[in-house]
């Protein structure tokens, strides 16, 4: 089974900007996950999306969002950029029925996003 | 900011010792994840914990769930220089992930 994919791997702009950054999890997989790592603030929790429906979320700003399709690929949203947006952007899927017990969680690659 | 304690932050260790690190927090978790994350790569699942005391292995890794359900350690015997890169706990509560802050792992021949 392929893993987590995750495009674009690298991605430059500018403050002001607005970025997507895109997700397909693992097939089979529904709920997906998104997180921001910093070196400063670690590994934090954005929000994850299972059946095209928000469930979970975390402390940012509602500069940052997202959405799920139909095909469980999903999609985050980052407007009016700011410098302390650079980060890497992780996305991880979980399997059917990982919610319940046997939680696991696969990351993808990442995007490294630079704000200048 | 984080709210699972790690440690040790890092370390640097010869080939062929063996490494411990843990994670402790003042909150229960039902679940424990161990994950190696490689410079510029995204963290890759090594272990799962799921009930309190268990004790799991994988190849030369071995992890455990504390009674308590507060803590966890993972343990690497015999280290190769392909052990190196930083090592993350996460603990599952209330449907969301939480992450240590690592420990980065140097292994010297």
């Amino acid at each position: 089974k392929a893993g987590v994919t995750q495009t674009p791997r690298y991605l430059i702009k500018t403050r002001g900007q607005q970025v997507t950054l895109s997700c397909s999890p693992i097939s089979g997989h529904r709920s997906v996950s998104w997180y921001q790592q910093t070196p400063g603030q670690g590994l934090q929790f954005l929000f994850e999306y299972f059946s095209e429906t928000q469930r979970n979320k975390g402390n940012f700003p509602g500069r940052f969002s997202g959405r799920q399709f139909s095909n469980s690929r999903s999609e985050m949203n980052v407007s009016t950029l700011e410098l302390g947006d650079s980060a890497l952007y992780l996305c991880a899927s979980s399997p059917p029925g990982a919610d319940v017990s046997l939680y696991e969680q696969y990351f993808g690659p990442g995007t490294r996003l630079t704000v200048t | 900011g984080q709210q699972l304690n790690q440690s040790p932050q890092s370390m640097f260790i010869q080939e062929g010792e063996d490494v411990s690190m843990n994670c402790t927090s003042s909150s229960i978790f039902n679940t424990w994840l161990w994950y190696k994350q490689d410079p510029g790569e995204g963290p890759v699942l090594l272990i799962a914990l799921y009930k309190a005391g268990e004790l799991t292995s994988n190849g030369r890794l071995t992890a455990q769930f504390g009674i308590t359900r507060k803590d966890s350690f993972l343990n690497i015997s015999a280290s190769i220089p392909s052990d190196v890169g930083i090592y993350f706990c996460a603990g599952l509560s209330w449907g969301k992930l939480q992450f240590g802050a690592g420990t980065q792992v140097v292994v010297t021949p």
